[in-house]
């Protein structure tokens, strides 16, 4: 069964709207999440990393004040996408480490009208 | 982490095996190969991992060259709903934090027809 769970699975709002996305560990704690995003027939792109109890790492070209990440509790991240456009409409998956490999959540589509 | 090279497409035949090569060339003793899978507008799937040895779980297995620098991920009997893109990722086991992330590549499509 699944290991991570993610939520929503699917939103639509409309431009300049705050969108929070919920990533939760199932039966396990994670100390880091990893966030991802991913375009249309493009690969998965590494955001940031969820760290409990401290900051998240962003990538290089990832803005960290409009993609907040809170990682308040060892079974839950979340992704806040701030003030969203248009061009934010993607793919966002979380994934967190168990035992020996990451696991991913189902992921949310995220569409800006 | 070291870069792999993947083929982007490949057909298999339904109740066939589906035999996907992974060239990692520049792989270093201590980095190992994982295999992950993402069927359309889902999250990726994890299949298996290895570092020297072949491995076999209930999904698939890893074949592993001697030198490491290729591996093979076989799914002993394709079906329809094992279409989807699969992943070769190579990454170090080092201890926590940002280590663990994972860098994607294209992928290889694979695609069962029956």
């Amino acid at each position: 069964g699944a290991v991570v769970s993610q939520h929503p699975s699917r939103v639509i709002c409309k431009s300049g709207t705050s969108v929070k996305i919920e990533c939760r560990s199932l039966d396990f704690q994670a100390t880091t999440m990893f966030w991802y995003r991913q375009f249309p027939k493009q690969s998965l792109m590494l955001m940031a990393t969820s760290n409990e109890g401290s900051k998240a790492t962003y990538e290089q070209g990832v803005e960290k004040d409009k993609f907040l990440i809170n990682h308040a509790s060892l079974t839950l991240s979340t992704l806040t996408v701030t003030s969203a456009h248009p061009e934010d409409s993607s793919f966002y998956i979380c994934s967190a480490k168990r035992s020996t490999a990451q696991h991913f959540g189902d992921g949310t589509r995220l569409s800006i009208l | 982490d070291a870069k792999t090279t993947q083929p982007p497409s490949m057909d298999c035949a339904e109740g066939r095996a589906a035999n996907l090569p992974c060239n990692h060339s520049t792989i270093s003793g201590n980095e190992y190969v994982y295999w992950y899978r993402q069927i359309h507008s889902q999250g990726p799937q994890y299949i298996i991992h290895g570092l020297k040895n072949n491995e076999t779980n209930e999904m698939a297995s890893l074949i592993i060259t001697e030198d490491r620098k290729s591996s093979t991920l076989i799914l002993p009997h394709a079906t329809l709903r094992d279409t989807a893109v699969y992943y070769c990722i190579v990454r170090g086991e080092n201890s926590g934090g940002s280590n663990y992330k994972l860098t994607f590549g294209k992928g290889t499509l694979l695609t069962v027809n029956p």
